[in-house]
């Protein structure tokens, strides 16, 4: 069951680079690593999803080692408008449920 | 804009009513997923539907009960509403439900108060 951890909360000041590391030891040969952004009020919306290496895209870059037990998910030049919840989400490779546990995910607080 | 509508986008009933929330996937999207956000909590799986069939179950109570019509649109009923029944509820859709890549996109939600 490819269950993921991330930290509750992160503060950052804008302008800075941000990291939020997703572990998910169980992750199977076919699951893919999805992040996912979700402001108050508001449903989630797809950020980026990735294998393994690297993945970058106009909002972010997902970093993924080789033995694919982690994930982190870089956000660069942070602004206050990036104040939001991220989630990491893993699947659906040998479908179940689990890839659909969204999990408290990260709170990322950006600050002038 | 995601392309998933959900109507109601608010809605105020009272303990130990029955409500309906409904939702429109995006065009050419065959599964649609419910879920639950408590105030200040994670997002909870409730059910999902696979072109009109039932796929996968989540924490959903037996007082709540969903369907997917033939033209996929769905529906979440909800009865004998508690006041902890008080949550945002989200739809999302995506194009199938077991490909590798499959991403959600999710509607705008319906804040549902039970007074």
């Amino acid at each position: 069951l490819a269950k993921t951890t991330q930290p509750i909360s992160m503060d950052s000041y804008e302008g800075q680079e941000v990291n939020i590391t997703c572990s998910h030891n169980n992750i199977a040969t076919n699951d893919y690593i999805t992040w996912y952004q979700q402001f108050p009020s508001q449903g989630p919306r797809f950020i980026i999803q990735g294998y393994k290496t690297k993945v970058t895209n106009e909002v972010a870059s997902l970093f993924i080692p080789a033995d694919r037990k982690s994930s982190t998910l870089s956000l660069p030049r942070v602004s206050l408008s990036d104040t939001a919840v991220y989630y990491c989400l893993v699947g659906p490779g040998s479908y179940n449920t689990d890839k659909l546990i969204f999990g408290t995910g990260t709170r990322l607080q950006v600050f002038p | 804009d995601s392309g998933v509508t959900q109507t109601p986008k608010h809605l105020i009933t009272a303990t130990g009513q029955r409500v309906t929330l409904r939702c429109s996937p995006r065009s050419g999207d065959l599964s649609v997923y419910w879920y639950q956000q408590s105030l200040d909590q994670g997002l909870q799986f409730l059910i999902q539907y696979y072109n009109g069939e039932e796929r996968a179950k989540g924490n959903i109570l037996e007082r709540f009960s969903a369907q997917q019509f033939p033209d996929l649109h769905s529906e979440l009923n909800l009865s004998s509403l508690e006041l902890g029944d008080s949550a945002l509820y989200f739809c999302a859709s995506s194009v199938d439900w077991v490909t590798s890549t499959d991403t959600q996109y999710f509607g705008p939600g319906t804040r549902l108060t039970v007074l």
